[in-house]
């Protein structure tokens, strides 16, 4: 059975810090992982999407990177902003059409 | 392409009453996922459906939830009667064969009192 781990379950940097959140999985046979994001009260947003072959995604500020064999995943976050405060969620699935398993979240406070 | 469309945003119903959560998947997509999230329990998956057909209802917590997908362009779940503990955010999601990644909806607030 596939379980999605993160860590830390919070964090709160000071504005303009670099900073790494974790991800990790315990069957390396997925096809994706994706990170979204998710302000209070909101929907998820999808952030970047790495295929199982790739080793790593960026998008601006955001960079992403997939270690299948070791089940881990991180995503970096460049120069953090308060805008930047949000739970931060990892998913696994093994298909294209299969469910999706998450993972509890980090919540970021990025301070000004 | 307008993406994945729920309705209500938010819905406030007194406990013991009928509640109808509606989704419009992305066009073309065959896959539909319903997902509950709690602060308890994270994001679950309840039911997901092929080609208009329930195929994993085994996330459903109890009879009183139900799903349904009459075409391929709109699915509803259903609670009734609704209790306090439904209370959560529900999303839909939708999916094909050649998709990569998954685009959820706004969700549902769902709030029974």
């Amino acid at each position: 059975k596939q379980e999605v781990t993160q860590i830390p379950a919070a964090l709160s940097v000071p504005e303009g810090e670099n900073l790494v959140l974790n991800c990790s999985f315990t069957d390396s046979a997925i096809y994706n992982l994706q990170w979204f994001r998710q302000d209070p009260g909101k929907g998820l947003t999808s952030l970047l999407l790495i295929q199982s072959s790739q080793r790593e995604q960026t998008s601006g500020r955001l960079n992403a990177s997939l270690d299948k064999s070791s089940g881990r995943s991180t995503l970096y976050i460049a120069a953090s902003q308060p805008g930047d405060s949000a739970t931060y969620l990892c998913a696994v699935f093994r298909t294209s059409y299969d469910k999706v398993i998450f993972g509890p979240g980090t919540s970021l406070s990025v301070i000004p | 392409d307008a993406g994945v469309i729920q309705s209500p945003r938010h819905e406030v119903t007194e406990m013991g009453q009928e509640v109808t959560l509606r989704c419009k998947p992305i066009s073309g997509h065959d896959y539909l996922f319903w997902y509950r999230q709690t602060m308890m329990r994270g994001l679950e998956l309840l039911i997901y459906f092929n080609n208009n057909v329930p195929i994993d209802d085994s996330g459903m917590p109890e009879d009183r939830f139900s799903a349904k997908m009459p075409n391929a362009s709109f699915s509803t779940l259903k609670i009734q009667p609704s209790e306090p503990r439904d209370s959560a955010v529900y999303f839909c999601t939708s999916s094909t064969e050649r998709s990569y990644g998954y685009t959820f909806g706004s969700g549902t607030r769902l709030t029974v009192v």
